[in-house]
């Protein structure tokens, strides 16, 4: 099993620029995250899924948005992409108990 | 606001010592208490929890106390390994909330010769 897996690993973008980050899963997992970590601030939550084909906000979801149209998949979006969106992105798996799985992030920098 | 405070940025622990690890909560709610451990460009990777209704929770080198009248947790590693120089991460879960977690900001461990 691969576990959690993020696509792509690195990205680097201008200002206004659109993207999407693919996270995936093979562990059957009902509950998907998206999560950002800047330094200092540790990870925050920035959407969440409890299942296919719904998506919450978390804690700050300005800018970003989220589709899970498949169980195994959870995509990330930046519509037009700032500065302040600059960041490590990592995206978790669980089964709805606490203990969640992590990919192995993507580093992206917006110039 | 911050729930889950990790007050020490970093911590340097002699290799053989006992590294302890602080956390400090401030939302009742919390019903589970975890540990990452990460490593540079990788993610989190988990390393022990403990429920609310609990006070230790022991899985090999590695235990955690939850003190829940301080609101305080600590994460006790012995012996201290080089290979457990990493950023170690505090995390709560909020009951009924989507088992969403809530992180500290880390604290840097490096275990010396």
């Amino acid at each position: 099993n691969a576990g959690v897996t993020q696509t792509p690993k690195f990205r680097v973008l201008k200002t206004g620029q659109s993207m999407t980050l693919l996270c995936a899963q093979d562990m059957n997992h009902e509950y998907m995250y998206w999560y950002r970590q800047d330094p200092g601030m540790g990870l925050r939550l920035i959407h969440y899924s409890v299942g296919e084909g719904t998506t919450a906000k978390g804690e700050v979801p300005d800018g970003y948005n989220v589709s899970r149209l498949k169980k195994q998949n959870f995509l990330l979006g930046l519509e037009s992409a700032a500065p302040s969106q600059t960041s490590v992105y990592f995206c978790a798996s669980s089964y709805g108990r606490a203990e969640q799985f992590f990919g192995p992030g993507t580093r992206l920098t917006v110039l | 606001d911050q729930q889950v405070k990790q007050n020490s940025p970093s911590l340097s622990v002699q290799e053989g010592r006992i590294s302890i690890l602080n956390c400090d909560y401030t939302n009742s709610m919390f019903d589970y208490f975890l540990w990452y451990k990460k490593y540079p460009a990788e993610g989190p990777t988990f390393l022990i929890s403990i429920s609310s209704i609990k006070d230790k929770n022991e899985d090999g080198r590695f235990t955690v106390f939850l003190n829940k009248s301080a609101k305080h947790l600590s994460l006790h590693i012995v012996p201290s390994q080089p290979g457990d120089s990493a950023v170690y991460f505090c995390a709560a879960r909020d009951t009924g909330t989507a088992s969403k977690l809530t992180f500290g900001t880390g604290t840097r461990l490096q275990v010396t010769l």
